[in-house]
């Protein structure tokens, strides 16, 4: 099993800083099969990120992915007040897992 | 639009089986990409349990292999999850997904999710 580990756990900025979030596979993810979320309290998780670095549809140019084999990071170049919220990562490259999150709190 | 709908008893006592069904709408299971189901116990992160595809195919995470089964059932536009003696551990937010299709994986990303159902477990 591919375990995936983000970092930070939580990560306090302020609206219009920039947020770089990692994540770690503990092996080589082949084929960049790596997807970010976005989770706001009592909702589902939404898409963001998919193949590590293409954007889903309707998700704004200021969120971009990045990285490869075992190393991962999603960048919010300005945050936005409704960027904040609890962000997964995903690997589908071997079966699939989530990363534990990151919490991005103002 | 595509829609996912999660239903299901919100109350199930332990060693019991846990039933969902998730209702797709706004497209046809037939088509293509898997449907699948992931859960988050409460404060916790995501799990993923398993995927299907429309011919029956079905991919499930090893942890939980030996008490899952996923089916779908094309003409109603539905899957369905079992979770065979449940516990405690098993408590949490059911969601289904629409993920991605790739032949050679057993899963994709997941670009459209129901809103959850919440299971609690009893003793």
């Amino acid at each position: 099993e591919i375990v995936l580990t983000q970092s930070p756990g939580t990560l306090s900025l302020s609206p219009g800083e920039r947020a770089t979030l990692s994540c770690r596979a503990s092996q080589t993810i082949s084929g960049s099969y790596l997807a970010w979320y976005q989770q706001k309290p009592g909702q589902a998780p939404r898409l963001l990120i998919y193949a590590v670095s293409s954007r889903a549809t309707g998700i704004p140019d200021r969120f971009s992915g990045s990285g490869s084999g075992t190393d991962f990071t999603l960048t919010i170049s300005r945050l936005d007040p409704e960027d904040f919220a609890v962000y997964f990562c995903q690997q589908y490259g071997s079966l699939s897992t989530f990363g534990q999150g990151t919490r991005l709190e103002i | 639009q595509v829609q996912l709908q999660e239903s299901g008893p919100g109350l199930v006592k332990a060693s019991e089986t846990l039933s969902l069904t998730c209702d797709v709408s706004g497209y046809s299971i037939s088509s293509g990409f898997y449907w699948g189901w992931i859960r988050q116990p409460p404060g916790k992160g995501l799990e993923w349990i398993g995927n299907i595809y429309h011919s029956g195919t079905t991919y499930y995470n090893p942890s939980l292999k030996s008490r899952v089964t996923i089916s779908v059932d094309t003409y109603r536009n539905q899957f369905s999850l079992n979770l065979r003696s449940v516990t405690a551990a098993d408590a949490a937010v059911y969601f289904c997904a629409r993920s991605r299709y790739f032949d050679w994986l057993a899963s994709g990303h997941m670009d459209v999710w129901g809103r959850g159902t919440t299971v609690t477990v009893s003793s």
